[in-house]
């Protein structure tokens, strides 16, 4: 079965500094994986996907992602926090025999000014 | 643009009584979902729709249904809601049959049962 381990129910980060978010997944078959984000009072929204294109992969908002298939992983980084990235972040994968999502519990940000 | 409306975004019910959550989409997307997110645990899938009259359960069905009439709207009921359905909920939509399809989510619904 399909799992997902984010790392760090809240991270904490100086504005400026770099951002990283970790997402180790398990899974039995190449992955589709998934970023989303969640600002405040609001629902989520895709940040960017990983679809074996590439193992890096570029966000909105200046994220990016790399897949580590040695490692099973799909870290999210930043190089340099914004006030404006204070949010959850939600790891998710999907295989490819069906399409609902396995989603990791999620991770606070906060950006220390 | 794209958008999923949820109908409230915040509700306070009774233990007992039931409660519709309503979700509409303007994207003409077959796929819709209903998650609840609670703190610690993601979110976790109550029911899915791939079409008009289709549902299937996800994860946690219990004490839930679904209605879908029409292909832009998908609704929650809690036949009889207790307190442990105290939680966010969201809607979702998404295109079919591709794995790489993002969802689209409405702003959530708050909901409290005392």
């Amino acid at each position: 079965a399909q799992s997902v381990t984010q790392l760090g129910s809240h991270v904490s980060v100086s504005e400026g500094a770099l951002v990283l978010l970790r997402c180790n997944y398990s899974s039995s078959v190449p992955p589709y994986l998934f970023w989303y984000v969640q600002y405040p009072n609001q629902g989520l929204q895709l940040l960017l996907k990983y679809t074996s294109a590439a193992t890096l992969v570029k966000g909105i908002n200046g994220f990016e992602a790399e897949f580590k298939k040695s490692e099973t992983s799909f870290h999210l980084t930043k190089p340099s926090a914004h006030m404006s990235d204070a949010a959850e972040y939600f790891c998710a994968v999907s295989d490819q025999s069906n399409y609902q999502l396995i989603w990791g519990a999620g991770t606070k940000l906060i950006i220390k000014p | 643009d794209v958008k999923v409306t949820q109908s409230s975004r915040y509700l306070v019910k009774r233990t007992g009584e039931k409660v519709f959550l309503e979700c509409v989409q303007d994207m003409d997307h077959e796929n819709m979902f209903w998650y609840r997110q609670d703190p610690g645990l993601g979110l976790r899938l109550i029911y899915f729709s791939y079409d008009v009259k289709m549902k299937e359960k996800g994860d946690i069905p219990e004490g839930y249904s679904v209605s879908r009439e029409k292909k832009e709207r998908f609704s929650l009921i809690l036949e009889s809601a207790s307190t442990n359905q105290t939680s966010m909920y969201l809607c979702a939509s998404s295109i079919p049959g591709q794995n790489n399809s993002p969802l689209h989510f409405g702003n959530g619904t708050r909901l409290t049962v005392t």
